[in-house]
């Protein structure tokens, strides 16, 4: 299993500033995908971050708030951009090949005030 | 629109129990069915996945997968205190992502 490492772990931010989550995996994987998690709620997908291309969003989730990067087969990025309190959430980052299994980084919990 | 459905619990079972889990999907074209466990502040860990109908044991765990009744069951034999937690199913059609349900709150009770 890969193992996959998230910085910053949690973060505090004003109304309307961006934060850039780091997500680094230990190995080189076919897909990343982020995951946004609110309290007490299921997994949401964000995206699929694709390597050398743009990023695919699910519906609700645009580029303009989420932009993604993938350099490589073994980093990602997410940026939340022009943040609310609505976004305070954990966001997952996951990594998977093969046939499907992924393995999740240990999250970035964001509270915006 | 693809969906997979849990009963959200809690489900509460004695020490030494068996607790069964149980998860629908409605995406007939799904290939790869997966359970995680969450425990409260932590983020979601691998601890079964089947792709063929029938069961799969791994220690205390068996996951059952019925591709006909679109059915996929988890099983937890010998329950510990320590398996209280969230247990959340997901599906795919092999690389693509994952649909996850709500999950299922577990509580193992001493």
């Amino acid at each position: 299993s890969a193992v996959i490492s998230q910085k910053p772990s949690r973060d505090i931010c004003q109304r309307g500033t961006s934060l850039t989550i780091q997500c680094q995996v230990d190995s080189q994987v076919t897909m990343m995908f982020w995951y946004r998690q609110q309290p007490g709620q299921s997994l949401t997908l964000i995206a699929t971050a694709n390597q050398g291309s743009e990023a695919t969003y699910e519906s609700g989730f645009v580029i303009d708030k989420f932009p993604i990067s993938r350099p490589n087969l073994t980093f990602s990025t997410l940026t939340v951009s022009n943040m609310s309190p609505e976004d305070s959430s954990i966001y997952l980052c996951s990594a998977g090949q093969g046939a499907g299994e992924q393995f999740f980084g240990p999250g970035t919990r964001l509270t915006v005030l | 629109q693809k969906e997979v459905e849990q009963n959200s619990g809690p489900l509460s079972v004695p020490e030494g129990a068996i607790a069964s889990l149980n998860c629908t999907y409605s995406d007939r074209g799904s290939q790869s069915f997966f359970w995680y466990r969450q425990y409260s502040g932590k983020s979601p860990e691998l601890i079964m996945f089947i792709y063929s109908n029938g069961d799969k044991e791994d220690g205390r765990f068996t996951a059952q997968l019925n591709k006909a009744s679109q059915y996929v069951s988890l099983l937890i034999r010998d329950s510990q205190p320590s398996d209280s937690a969230t247990y959340l199913c997901a599906v795919n059609r092999g690389n693509t992502p994952l649909v996850f349900g709500k999950g299922t709150r577990l509580s193992v009770i001493a």
